[in-house]
Parts: C-alpha cells; structure tokens; sequence
C-alpha cells in the first residue's frame, strides 16, 4: 500500500508569483483534501475534491485553487502569492464515506519572500 | 471564541509518567472525534478516531469523549521519549470539513 506523497518538499517564491503543489493520494482512496498549516497552528481547511470536483471549501480566496485527476492525484494552485501565504501545505487522502480517517503527506514548505 | 480550543503546551513530563492531553469545543454537532499526532517538518499522523461519546482504547492511548461537556481527552500510559511530538485534536460534524486544535507540544524527558 503505497502512502500519500507530495511534491516539492521545498519551494521559495517571490510575492505575487504563481505556484503549483502536488499530491498523489494512498492506493484505493478517492477523495483529496488539502491544508494550510501556519506555525504553532493547526491545519486550516482550505477544500476538499472528490470524483474531480470540489467537495467542499473553507474560508481561502479564489486564488487558492485546485485540481482532482482520475486517478485521485490532485494539485493545489495558488495566484498572487502574498506573504501570509508562507506554510506548510498538508494533502490528505481519505474515503468519500470515511472523511473522518484522513491519511496525511509530508507536505510542501512553502516561502514567500 | 474558536471552535476547538487545544492549551498549546509545551507540556513536559518525565518518562513513564501517564499523560493527560484535552480539547474542548463548542459545536455540539461534532459527531467525529480524532487525535493526531505531529512530529517536527512532517504531516500529521492519525492515532484514533472516536465516534460519539464513550472511550476507545489502542495500545498505550486511550481517547475519551464526554458529549456533555463538550470535552475530549487522550491518555498515554507509560510514556516514551518517542512520544514527543505535537499532539493535534481534530473534530467532524456531518458535513466535509475536520476542525482542528493548535496542538499541544509534548516533550517527554528520558
């Protein structure tokens, strides 16, 4: 059984820039649900894709984008990269019924300058 | 007033003590309860989940859900240094999303 990846590990952007995250979910899993985690905080729900739609979003601008692929593998787009955009970014992989099992990636550091 | 309030700690205790980490919360929707556990630089780790009320026990941890009072705890009994870590409770009503607490550091002295 193959866990949740992500990719980069790293990534230093400068404001107002564009980046891209990546996230391949664990096998058999078919719902994707990505994080915003500040220092010394807890993970903030940014949205949820299920069956390649958006299941669902939590209080982020629609800079904050995303993706869900056939195969469940997802990605998270952000535009006009702000300063208070530097985190780290969690996916979670997890079943449709069973959203309270979610199964975490290392997830990507990302640092705005 | 946050959803899910989680004291951030650090908590320090010595090796083998019996561990008492707690959440409280206000949205008597709640239905789902989990316990996370983070180490530095990586994702959360899920330990146990708890539907409803009652208690669940896995190895060393316990969780205890008290709907009454809108309380929830995680035990560790026989504590390890590899137990320290962040501790994160996170919580789920019907719908998609899981709210979570700041997480509590635990340091636990060899």
């Amino acid at each position: 059984e193959t866990g949740v990846t992500q990719s980069p590990t790293h990534l230093i952007k400068t404001r107002g820039q564009q980046v891209t995250l990546r996230c391949s979910s664990q096998s058999g899993h078919n719902t994707v649900s990505w994080y915003q985690q500040a220092l010394g905080q807890g993970p903030q729900f940014i949205f949820q894709y299920y069956r390649e739609e958006e299941n669902g979003r939590g209080n982020f601008p629609p800079r904050f984008s995303g993706l869900q692929f056939p195969n469940y593998s997802s990605e998270l787009n952000v535009n006009a990269l702000e300063l208070d955009d530097s985190a780290l970014y969690l996916c979670a992989s997890s079943l449709r019924d069973r959203t309270y099992e979610q199964y975490f990636g290392p997830g990507t550091r990302l640092t705005v300058t | 007033q946050k959803e899910v309030e989680q004291d951030p700690g650090p908590l320090s205790v010595p090796e083998g003590a019996i561990v008492s980490l707690n959440c409280t919360y206000s949205n008597s929707a709640f239905q789902y309860f989990m316990w996370y556990r983070q180490y530095s630089r990586k994702g959360p780790e899920l330990l146990m989940y708890t539907y409803s009320s009652g208690n669940k026990e896995d190895g060393r941890f316990t969780a205890q859900v008290d709907k009454s009072s809108k309380y929830i705890s995680l035990f560790i009994r026989d504590s390890q240094p590899s137990d320290s870590a962040t501790y994160l409770c996170a919580m789920k009503s019907s719908n998609y999303q899981l709210i979570w607490g700041a997480g509590t550091k635990l340091i636990i002295k060899p």
